[in-house]
């Protein structure tokens, strides 16, 4: 089946910096995506989604990305800062289907 | 906010033992699911529920069976338990009728297998 995918397992930044976690979907059916944040311990947390009509959305300090030429989606978090440590998880759905997710990217700040 | 509450964060069992594994959620939705998350190989769909007494199997059903007679609790049920169902499982809900909606997680039950 088709599935969910992140480049980069584990991602390394100083607070402040800007991080970019990326993912990589391979149905092109998909029309909504998911951004998950999973701190230890806890449940997966709901940061931000895009439906496919767009190719950008903000949040608070957060920004995703879509490229649907290349089936890209990435999640962009200004001035990073410790509390940001956690996994990133993308996921993707098409009409109402049940979300397929990707497998996580850590993502550790350095004071 | 919605609060999706699993009744245990941490449960030890012994293998062949009968498991119950309770979620609630506050927010009369109609959606409920079920997850494991395992290591490499991130969160996998074992069953859902679309509405009361309503259940569809998901990615990994084997082992697992469901109950969902109200509409804010949903039960997962592993009738004979095995270790490789050591595991953290996660209980999500989400708003029917909402084409993109997110799914609301609990924080999981953590469940070793003995």
């Amino acid at each position: 089946g088709e599935s969910v995918g992140l480049h980069l397992p584990t991602l390394s930044v100083q607070e402040g910096d800007n991080s970019i976690i990326n993912c990589a979907y391979s149905n092109s059916a998909s029309d909504y995506f998911i951004w998950y944040k999973q701190e230890s311990g806890k449940g997966p947390q709901f940061i931000i989604d895009i439906r496919s009509n767009m190719d950008k959305r903000q949040g608070q300090r957060v920004t995703v990305l879509l490229n649907k030429t290349v089936k890209h989606l990435s999640l962009q978090i200004a001035a990073t800062q410790p509390g940001d440590s956690a996994v990133y998880f993308c996921a993707e759905t098409s009409g109402y289907s049940t979300l397929t997710f990707g497998k996580g990217t850590m993502l550790l700040v350095s004071p | 906010d919605v609060k999706v509450t699993q009744s245990s964060r941490y449960l030890v069992k012994r293998t062949g033992e009968k498991v119950f594994l309770e979620c609630v959620q506050d927010m009369d939705h109609e959606n409920m699911f079920w997850y494991r998350q395992d290591p490499g190989l991130g969160l996998r769909l074992i069953y859902f529920s679309y509405d009361v007494k309503m259940k569809e199997k998901g990615d990994i059903p084997e082992g697992y069976s469901v109950s969902r007679e109200k509409k804010e609790r949903f039960s997962l049920i592993l009738e004979s338990a095995s270790t490789n169902q050591t595991s953290m499982y996660l209980c999500a809900s989400r708003l029917s009728g909402q084409y993109n909606s997110p799914l609301h997680f609990g924080n999981g039950t953590r469940l070793t297998v003995t």
